[in-house]
């Protein structure tokens, strides 16, 4: 158990609509990451936080925003759903973001679009 | 930029076998590098680390050297077991060009499937 907990495990939705997956980061972890995961892509970072404010992008959709509030969960909202956004969605938190931190992986959220 | 290549899989090996996964990276300073191993249907777990040259990280049997003159960081285990078998992914971490200071991410390579055959 990574102590990162990522909710819904699963969602199944159609093309157009609006999700919203949540992280929760090991306690005493400043810095989550929201990474994609699909097999064309492999694993693409897409933003990562700390401490409440963004601090970097990779290859975010417009159409993707996300946010971490003041108790450090995080969540990433997808929206206009297309199906090539199917895919497993993974949160990661570190302590502090330092480059020789390693990451701690939740489970996933797979997302079917339909 | 950064970027990571691994060995194409599937890799199948017998039980006890040893086990070598290549990897090396393309990084634009100098990078921390991870192995993280995904069971099915689990998330990533960090296997093991190295941050500077020279350094050899190892867990469970697996180890990986940070060889900065060749660029690589080679995952080897002497003899696998077929609860080895997963997805392993090299990482590393970096702040990609003209991001901020401090913007560490990790770049994946495309994983190497491993099967291990009683």
């Amino acid at each position: 158990d990574s102590g990162v907990t990522q909710t819904p495990k699963h969602l199944i939705t159609a093309t157009g609509q609006r999700v919203t997956l949540r992280c929760s980061p090991r306690s005493g972890d400043l810095s989550v990451y929201w990474y994609q995961q699909s097999l064309d892509q492999g694993l693409q970072f897409l933003i990562q936080y700390y401490n409440g404010e963004e601090r970097a992008k990779g290859n975010i959709l417009e159409r993707f925003s996300a946010q971490q509030f003041p108790d450090l969960h995080s969540e990433l909202n997808l929206s206009s759903l297309e199906l090539g956004d199917s895919a497993l969605y993974f949160c990661a938190s570190s302590v502090s973001g330092a480059k020789n931190q390693p990451q701690h992986f939740g489970d996933g959220t797979r997302l079917s679009i339909l | 930029g950064n970027s990571v290549t691994q060995m194409e899989g599937p890799v199948t090996l017998s039980e006890e076998a040893f086990l070598t996964i290549n990897c090396t990276y393309t990084a634009t300073g100098y990078p921390s590098l991870f192995w993280y191993v995904q069971y099915p249907g689990e998330g990533l777990q960090l296997l093991l680390k190295a941050t500077k040259a020279d350094d050899k990280g190892s867990n469970k049997g697996f180890e990986a050297t940070y060889r900065k003159e060749t660029t690589s960081f080679h995952l080897e285990k002497g003899s696998v077991q077929v609860s080895d078998s997963a997805m392993y992914f090299c990482a590393l971490s970096e702040v990609p060009r003209g991001s901020g200071a401090g913007s560490y991410q990790l770049t994946f390579g495309k994983g190497t499937k491993l099967s291990v055959i009683p």
